[in-house]
């Protein structure tokens, strides 16, 4: 099946500062989206980007298809965007959305 | 509109018994997907219902089983319980086959002791 890599696996920011997070996948897909998981567990929708580029507020992502990676941008962080954002994808024919191990974002003040 | 629902939002269970947990998905949405996320683990596949039948299983035993209703709600049951299926089970929902993106609940979070 369908690998799928994200790094770096761990960030600390100082508040204000921007980021960029990478996900790496081995195959073509029909799905990527980006999530961050909050303190409680909630897995929140933050991009369905199987291809092109998106930006809601300060968050942006880029999918390269042909290239096989997407990049998710932070600017101006916030405390409250501390974190795990993971990266899922799939391919084809409704296969199962696979995680990544995700990236752990502290953001200080 | 409302989204993903789950419940129990907390289940504690004893080493042995059986477990069930709840979803009803987005209204309109026709796929429901399980995924477990015990702690060290990540996420990890489950079951995947669409139109009431099972369409895709992760590498789980045959404990674990659910089904969908005509509703689209379904269940997840973990029979004979045992202390590693601690875990984070979230559900999510999609249009159909997960082309459009899927969209979580809040989970359940499974104790077994």
């Amino acid at each position: 099946g369908i690998q799928v890599e994200q790094s770096p696996p761990d960030l600390i920011l100082q508040e204000g500062a921007n980021s960029t997070l990478r996900c790496n996948f081995s195959d073509s897909v029909n799905n990527l989206q980006w999530f961050h998981q909050n303190p409680w567990g909630q897995l929140i929708n933050l991009f369905y980007i199987p291809s092109g580029t998106k930006q809601n507020g300060r968050l942006s992502a880029t999918t390269v298809a042909t290239e096989r990676y997407s990049l998710l941008y932070i600017s101006s962080s916030q405390t409250t965007d501390s974190g795990v954002y993971f990266c899922a994808a799939s391919t084809g024919g409704g296969n199962k959305l696979t995680f990544g191990t995700g990236t752990q974002l502290k953001v200080e003040l | 509109e409302a989204g993903v629902t789950q419940s129990p939002t907390h289940l504690i269970k004893t080493r042995g018994q059986q477990a069930t947990l709840r979803c009803s998905p987005i209204s309109g949405h026709t796929s429901v997907y399980w995924y477990q996320q015990a702690l060290g683990l990540g996420l990890q596949f489950l079951l995947w219902y669409d139109e009431g039948e099972e369409r895709n299983r992760g590498n789980f035993p045959p404990r674990f089983s659910g089904r969908q209703f005509p509703n689209y709600s379904s269940e997840l049951n973990v029979n004979a319980l045992e202390l590693e299926d601690s875990a984070l089970y979230l559900c999510a929902s999609s249009p159909g086959g997960g082309r459009y993106g899927y969209t979580f609940g809040s989970g359940t979070r499974l104790t077994v002791v």
